[in-house]
């Protein structure tokens, strides 16, 4: 089982709307995660940092859900700049400070 | 403030041919990451350095070996080239994983024919 577990998508929205994703991880030891975009053709980039206490940023919401071992995040008013790939990041079980990317998944703002 | 740089941005390899991707940093990052990215994959670890003078395989380091020539540089080599490693590689670096992430490199893509 992977560590960290993402719905691939796609998930096609229109603009203005609110989408959330999901992503599982397998460790409950875990404690920070990471919310990383990747444009197409492009490299990854941080988005968010998502801690016991959550995290927001303008349109960006990230919590962790302990009980249930999953992190969220939620992008409310979509863009159409908002399309892209996004990957869900945690730590590797007994991998000392390396970190596990989940295969992301894709959402497509449309007009 | 350049950040993590890769070179080349694109390769084509004849199979057996051998070649060397860079990577360097400007900033003053311990550990260094050696990823490939596959369609339906996500990013695998080949290769990473914990600090300058270490290295480690990742969970796909068949068919690659590392140099981290000091703490700015961390190369990638391909001695013999073979169309399974036909993929897009990225370098990254971390000053502290788990509070600031990775930052990567804007990748090579590598076609072996």
């Amino acid at each position: 089982r992977k560590e960290v577990e993402q719905d691939p998508g796609p998930f096609n929205v229109p603009e203005g709307a609110t989408v959330a994703f999901n992503c599982t991880y397998s460790n409950s030891a875990s404690q920070s995660f990471f919310w990383y975009r990747q444009d197409c053709r492009k490299e990854p980039k941080l988005l968010m940092s998502v801690y016991s206490s959550g995290n927001e940023d303008g349109r960006f919401t990230a919590q962790l859900n302990r009980a249930s071992q999953y992190i969220s995040l939620l992008i409310r008013d979509s863009k159409l700049s908002d399309s892209a790939t996004y990957l869900c990041v945690g730590p590797v079980t007994g991998g000392g400070n390396k970190l596990t990317f989940g295969t992301g998944t894709q959402l497509k703002v449309e007009l | 403030n350049a950040g993590v740089t890769q070179t080349p941005k694109f390769q084509v390899l004849k199979t057996g041919q051998s070649m060397t991707l860079q990577c360097a940093q400007d900033m003053n990052h311990n550990s260094m990451y050696w990823y490939r990215q596959d369609p339906g994959m996500g990013l695998r670890l080949i290769y990473y350095s914990a600090s300058e003078g270490t290295t480690d395989k990742g969970e796909v380091p068949n068919g690659y070996n590392v140099s981290r020539l000091n703490k700015r540089e961390f190369s990638l080599r391909l001695e013999s080239a073979a169309p399974s490693q036909t993929s897009v590689y990225f370098c990254a670096s971390s000053v502290q994983e788990e509070v600031y992430g990775y930052t990567f490199g804007s990748g090579t893509r590598l076609t072996v024919v």
